[in-house]
Parts: C-alpha cells; structure tokens; sequence
C-alpha cells in the first residue's frame, strides 16, 4: 500500500529555520499536506500544495514539492517556541483518502 | 471556519460497554473518517465514509463499527470496549483542499 515516511524528531533553536521533511510513494497522489498537532489537541491543517506545484509560501512556512523523488519538505523561518508540536504530512491518492506520515516531533529550544 | 466537533474529549469505559463516539461537522463534506491515535504508531484509520450510508473499512476495523445516517454527523461504535481501544480517536472531514479535525476525544476502557 501507499506509504508516508518522516523522520520522528527534529530539535532547533529559537529563530533559527526548521525543515521537515517526508517521503511518499503513490505517485497519484493529488494534494499533500501539512498538518501540525499541539500536545493534547486535534490536528489542525497548516497548509497544503497541489501535485503540479513545486512550491508554495505562506507567511513564515514554505512547502517544497519535488514530485520527481516523491519528497515533500516544510520550512519553518524564524522558528518561535510557539512552533513546538508534532507535525504530519499527509497525501490523497484515489478516493480521497488521506495517508498520513508517522508525524515529526520539533522542540524549539530558547 | 469550518468545524468539526466531537461529543467528548475525555470518556473512561468498562471492558464489555458499548461505545459510542459522535463527530458532526458543519461544512456539507461528502468525506468523514475516524482514525485513532497511539504513541509510536502515528494515526491509523478504521473507517470512513464518502456519502451518507456510505463506508469503507480503513486499516484497522476490527472491534469498531460506524454510521452515517446524515451527511454531517459520523459515528463510531465499539460494540464490546475492551482494554487495547484505549486510545486517543479522531474525526476528520475532508474537501479536496485539505481534512478539518475534530479535538479528539481520548477514550479509557478500564
């Protein structure tokens, strides 16, 4: 089946950049997303990039879609303590179905 | 905004109960799913539903069943709660831009 890897921990300073990165591997996959989970709380959808897109920049966040190698990444700029959180990628292939990554834990240290 | 909303975010339950988990949104989605949620697993998803009356099973279905009489409102049954359902679930509704979540709803069988 679909799969969606990323790496479980990333450790930063405050105001340095972050970058999550993650992998899939349906290569139907329509949209992929960012999601970003809070200790205790829902997941809460950051941002999403189209497949025919390479990039995207929203604010502090950019996406990178290099479709090519199935790698999806998200830059965090000026990362505040306030970032802290787990996040998710995630992609719909056929169906509408979401597959999600086993999520990245990001501390920002003060 | 959209809303996703979840009946509870705290139940505790014996072993034997049956279960009722209740999701209703308020965006006229075709999509609902439940996943749940465990640490070092990521989210699994047991079922979703595409259109009222409509569900497929998800990756981990056993124990677990769902309705969808409306359109808005998702159900999730745990016919007879036992011990390794003890979870953190959660619903999600979802367009082509991206699935909303509920807060989630961390769910005790003791």
């Amino acid at each position: 089946g679909e799969d969606v890897e990323q790496s479980l921990f990333l450790s930063v300073r405050e105001g340095d950049s972050s970058v999550i990165n993650c992998t899939y591997t349906d290569s139907s996959s329509t949209y992929l997303y960012w999601y970003k989970q809070e200790p205790g709380a829902g997941l809460q959808l950051l941002t999403y990039i189209f497949s025919n897109m390479d990039m995207k920049q929203d604010q502090r966040l950019t996406v990178l879609l290099n479709k090519k190698d199935k790698h999806l990444s998200l830059r965090i700029a000026d990362t505040q303590t306030g970032d802290s959180a787990i996040y998710f990628c995630a992609e719909t292939g056929a169906g509408n179905m979401l597959t999600f990554g086993g999520g990245t834990r990001l501390m920002v240290k003060p | 905004d959209v809303k996703v909303t979840q009946s509870s975010r705290y139940l505790v339950k014996r072993t034997g109960e049956k279960v009722f988990l209740e999701c209703v949104q308020d965006m006229d989605h075709e999509n609902m799913f439940w996943y749940r949620q465990d640490p070092g697993l990521g989210l699994r998803l047991i079922y979703f539903s595409y259109d009222v009356k409509m569900k497929e099973k998800g990756d981990i279905p056993e124990g677990y069943s769902v309705s969808r009489e409306k359109k808005e409102r998702f159900s999730l049954i745990l016919e007879s709660a036992s011990t390794n359902q003890t979870s953190m679930y959660l619903c999600a509704s979802s367009y082509q831009g991206g699935a909303f979540f509920g807060q989630g709803t961390r769910l005790t069988v003791v």
